[in-house]
């Protein structure tokens, strides 16, 4: 079974300064995705960044980075130069391939960003 | 495109009567996907379907059950409600599972059961 951790109930940044949020994961499986979800107060669940497990590179979304970390089993995400509509709750998920294959959730960090 | 969308936006029920969600998606996909989203819980698959006609459990499927007998519709039931249900239901959907395609997220129906 796999398992998501987001450790972090909640964080708080400044505007226009940068906040990584963490997230590990437990599997045994070697061929996975991984996404972060943002859901703001309205919450619709709005995909933020898509991670595949076997590429290298770290996905980047404009100011939306993550930091994968195969071997430690960790996909934190960065947000750059932070603005008020970032205020959100973000929910780190994981996937392996196969048919059928489930979505398995964190239990989500509540970022607020400050004027 | 409207995406995932999600009837009705709210409600509240009395313990045990009964209700249907709906959820209906024009993205051709096929696999569709009902959560629950409670507090300090994260989202938790209640059931799900890889296809018309098909339906499976997921995590937390006790005292729901689902239909699917449109590709673009997939119907959640609550038979007679208790206030453990009390919760807010999101439907999903996308093309598949195999390669981690996205899925994509209705806005929610949140419930109450009193």
């Amino acid at each position: 079974a796999q398992t998501v951790t987001q450790s972090q109930p909640e964080m708080s940044v400044q505007e226009a300064e940068t906040v990584t949020l963490s997230c590990t994961y437990d599997t045994s499986e070697n061929n996975y995705y991984l996404f972060w979800y943002k859901q703001p107060p309205s919450r619709q669940m709005i995909l933020v960044i898509r991670q595949e497990a076997y590429k290298q590179q770290n996905a980047t979304e404009n100011r939306f980075s993550v930091n994968f970390q195969k071997a430690a089993k960790s996909f934190s995400l960065k947000i750059s130069d932070s603005q008020l509509g970032d205020t959100a709750m973000y929910f780190c998920a994981f996937i392996p391939t196969g048919a059928n294959s489930k979505l398995t959730f964190g239990k989500g960090i509540t970022l607020s960003v400050r004027p | 495109n409207a995406g995932v969308t999600q009837t009705p936006k709210f409600r509240v029920l009395k313990t045990g009567q009964s209700m249907t969600l709906l959820c209906a998606q024009d993205m051709n996909h096929e696999y569709m996907y009902w959560y629950r989203q409670d507090p300090g819980m994260g989202l938790r698959l209640i059931h799900y379907s890889v296809g018309e006609g098909t339906t499976a459990k997921g995590e937390v499927p006790d005292g729901y059950n689902v239909s699917r007998l449109k590709k673009q519709n997939f119907l959640l039931g609550l038979e007679s409600a208790a206030p453990s249900q009390t919760s807010v239901y999101f439907c999903a959907s996308s093309r598949d599972s195999l390669r981690g395609e996205t899925q994509y997220f209705g806005p929610g129906t949140r419930l109450l059961v009193l």
